[in-house]
């Protein structure tokens, strides 16, 4: 059975351009996660969704952060523009009724 | 509001020897989930060990196993014929049960190191 699948693995970009992370949660999980971690804050939550909802997004830094569940098999976390404080590794995570599986996260690089 | 504590910022052990990490957690409900995942450096959050409040039989998975102290709100991970694999962030977590699965909390994880 997949797990959690995250894409892409790495990103390198330049402050002002537009990221797309996207997500694929384990089939049957009925809620999603999106993580952000750095050094300096640990593991942040910054959004998750229920049954493709979003049920609470206040961990969202900015405006400039933005995800989505259009359907129960996809979700995207969008940064626009990104800048290099926006640099961390984005976990994706699903579950169903209890536990967090994560995806294999992906790193962002703003220069 | 839930919190899990690991005391152990960093930790080593020889290869093949056994190593206990510590978590305690402070919460006034009855009904919840204890977890251990595991970083390794290629940064993926992998799910350890699981132990649900109500069962007081400690969970294991091969060489992992929890010592679970719902009383004291303790509950620690124990890693057996340690293996340089083994070599990870370990985190703590906190499951409050409900019906959308936030209330979820880390712990500030202890970094192990398994030493040849």
């Amino acid at each position: 059975d997949a797990g959690v699948i995250q894409s892409p693995r790495h990103e390198v970009t330049e402050m002002g351009q537009e990221v797309t992370l996207r997500c694929k949660p384990i089939s049957g999980h009925n809620s999603l996660f999106w993580y952000r971690q750095t050094m300096m804050r640990g593991l942040e939550l910054l959004i998750y969704f229920n049954n493709n909802v979003p049920i609470d997004d206040s961990g969202m830094p900015e405006d400039r952060f933005s995800a989505k569940m259009p359907n129960a098999s996809f979700s995207t976390l969008k940064i626009q523009p990104s800048e290099p404080r926006d640099s961390a590794v984005y976990f994706c995570a699903s579950s169903f009724l209890t536990g967090r599986f994560f995806g294999e996260g992906s790193r962002l690089t703003v220069l | 509001a839930q919190t899990v504590t690991q005391s152990q910022p960093e930790m080593s052990v020889q290869e093949a020897e056994t190593v206990t990490l510590s978590c305690t957690y402070d919460t006034s409900e009855n009904n919840y989930y204890l977890f251990w995942y595991k970083q390794p450096p290629s940064r993926q959050m992998i799910l350890v060990i699981r132990q649900e409040a109500y069962k007081q039989q400690n969970a294991t998975e091969n060489r992992f196993s929890v010592n679970f102290q719902k009383a004291a709100k303790s509950f620690s991970l124990k890693i057996s014929d340690s293996q340089l694999g083994d070599t990870a962030m370990y985190f703590c977590a906190f499951h409050l049960r409900d019906n959308y699965g936030q209330n979820f909390v880390f712990g500030p994880g202890t970094r192990l190191s398994v030493l040849p």
